[in-house]
């Protein structure tokens, strides 16, 4: 069964440095989406992105985080100075149609900002 | 004000038993509605869609009240396997899912 890829299951990065998460989703979907889960918390929605535009983004996404499909395969989330509050579970999911379907998630990468 | 609430639990129930988890939602425009299970620290895995007429897949069975904004999800003949936390969701026009805080099951032997 086709799955959603992320990279890297785990990244450990200084406070105030940039960091690139990466994700390859199901290659004939053609709507993306990432979400993060602060532990313990619930799973929160931050930007989906379609046709290479963002479609909708949460009050989360704010101007430290930007979205990017630079190939045909590859779609990553940037964050551009991680503060202590970005530790999170970021998930990446996919969907191939806009409405009324599920999403497919990828695993999922354990960012931690020391 | 949460999009979408969940009885947190946790549920502990027998192996073989009947277990019923309910949802309500609060934004009335919500599209289409989901049960996705996810083990512990691992990536939410799609469970079953909900239709407004009831679905069911094997031991599993969703409904949706649109008129209450409520739904849910019951389990039958529990298994060791069930064991995870529950999250329902509710997506909007743009699919953008709204997570509730999941319920936790744990199916004891």
């Amino acid at each position: 069964e086709p799955e959603v890829t992320q990279t890297p299951s785990h990244q450990v990065t200084q406070m105030g440095q940039e960091v690139i998460l990466r994700c390859v989703p199901i290659s004939n979907h053609l709507y993306f989406y990432w979400y993060r889960q602060i532990l313990g918390q619930k799973v929160e929605f931050l930007v989906s992105f379609y046709n290479n535009e963002i479609s909708e983004k949460s009050e989360i996404f704010d101007d430290q985080f930007s979205v990017e499909r630079p190939d045909g395969s590859n779609f990553t989330l940037k964050i551009r100075s991680t503060k202590l509050e970005d530790s999170a579970m970021y998930f990446c999911a996919s969907s191939d149609k806009v409405s009324n379907q599920p999403q497919h998630f990828g695993d999922g990468t354990r960012l931690s900002i020391l | 004000r949460k999009e979408v609430e969940q009885d947190p639990g946790p549920f502990n129930v027998p192996e073989g038993a009947t277990v019923a988890f309910n949802c309500t939602y609060s934004n009335s425009a919500s599209q289409s509605f989901f049960w996705y299970r996810q083990d512990c620290r691992k990536e939410p895995k799609l469970l079953m869609s909900v239709y407004s007429s009831g679905n069911e897949d094997g031991r599993f069975t969703a409904q949706l009240n649109r008129a209450s904004q409520y739904i849910s999800l019951l389990i039958r003949d529990s298994k060791l396997s069930d064991s995870a936390t529950y999250l329902c969701v509710a997506a909007n026009t743009g699919n953008q899912f709204y997570f509730g805080t999941g319920t936790s099951l744990t199916v004891i032997p």
